[in-house]
């Protein structure tokens, strides 16, 4: 069974153009992530939900608009894509314990590698 | 803020010796969680282990170890009898309290390439 899944695996698209990355997860969670790994393979987060929820949104371009329809699912969609926007982007999504102190690991997705032409 | 430095862009081992990869870690977080993550090259994300601040005990997980050195802020993993699928990027990662404006935000390191040579 697949924890956190992606859909499509890839995608390749021309400047300008919108285009969405589909999220699901099937454990439960209640937060979940994007994050963006660049060409040298850099990882950095974009945005976090917790229910439905926007938490973070780590100054990244308001063509990125993400959408978490309930608390499985979490999409994000790209307006206008850029040449600089060609990533690989992954979601994640994690059980959160708020005060505790305990951390539970993310569970990531397969990733979407993105290629704007 | 939080910060994570891993200075080995590249690391080599001989298959069934034992590797450390370094982490070493800023934050003015009293409390905080400290992962690491494997990438193969087929490109997923897969936890390895954890450790919390107030751990006491090194984390241990299979042939995973995490050397934790707090007053040093160092969480080096070490892996015991490298075997030829250990061959991958690995990340360090960080992160504070659940609550506020970092919610469950993990920091990454840059990575280090480990190669298991047979």
């Amino acid at each position: 069974d697949t924890a956190v899944s992606q859909t499509p695996k890839y995608l390749v698209t021309q400047m300008g153009n919108d285009k969405s990355i589909k999220c699901e997860q099937n454990l439960g969670h209640d937060t979940m992530y994007w994050y963006k790994q660049d060409s040298k393979k850099f990882l950095k987060i974009m945005f976090s939900y917790n229910n439905k929820e926007l938490i973070i949104n780590e100054t990244v371009p308001n063509r990125f608009s993400p959408k978490s329809p309930d608390k499985a699912h979490l999409n994000l969609h790209i307006n206008s894509l850029e040449l600089g926007d060609s990533a690989v982007y992954f979601c994640a999504s994690s059980q959160e314990v708020p005060g505790s102190g305990i951390y539970n690991e993310q569970f990531f997705g397969p990733g979407t590698r993105l290629t704007v032409l | 803020a939080q910060k994570i430095t891993q200075t080995q862009p590249g690391m080599f081992v001989q298959e069934k010796e034992a590797v450390t990869l370094d982490c070493t870690y800023d934050t003015s977080d009293q409390s905080y969680g400290l992962f690491w993550y494997k990438q193969p090259s087929s490109g997923e994300m897969i936890f390895l282990i954890y450790q919390g601040s107030y751990d006491e005990q090194n984390a241990t997980e299979g042939r995973y170890s995490l050397n934790f050195q707090k007053a040093r802020k160092s969480a080096n993993l070490v892996i015991s009898a490298s075997q030829l699928g250990d061959s991958a990027m690995y990340f360090c990662a960080m992160r504070g309290l659940a609550g506020g404006t970092s919610y469950g935000k993990l920091t990454f390191g840059q990575g280090t390439i480990l190669t298991v040579h047979p």
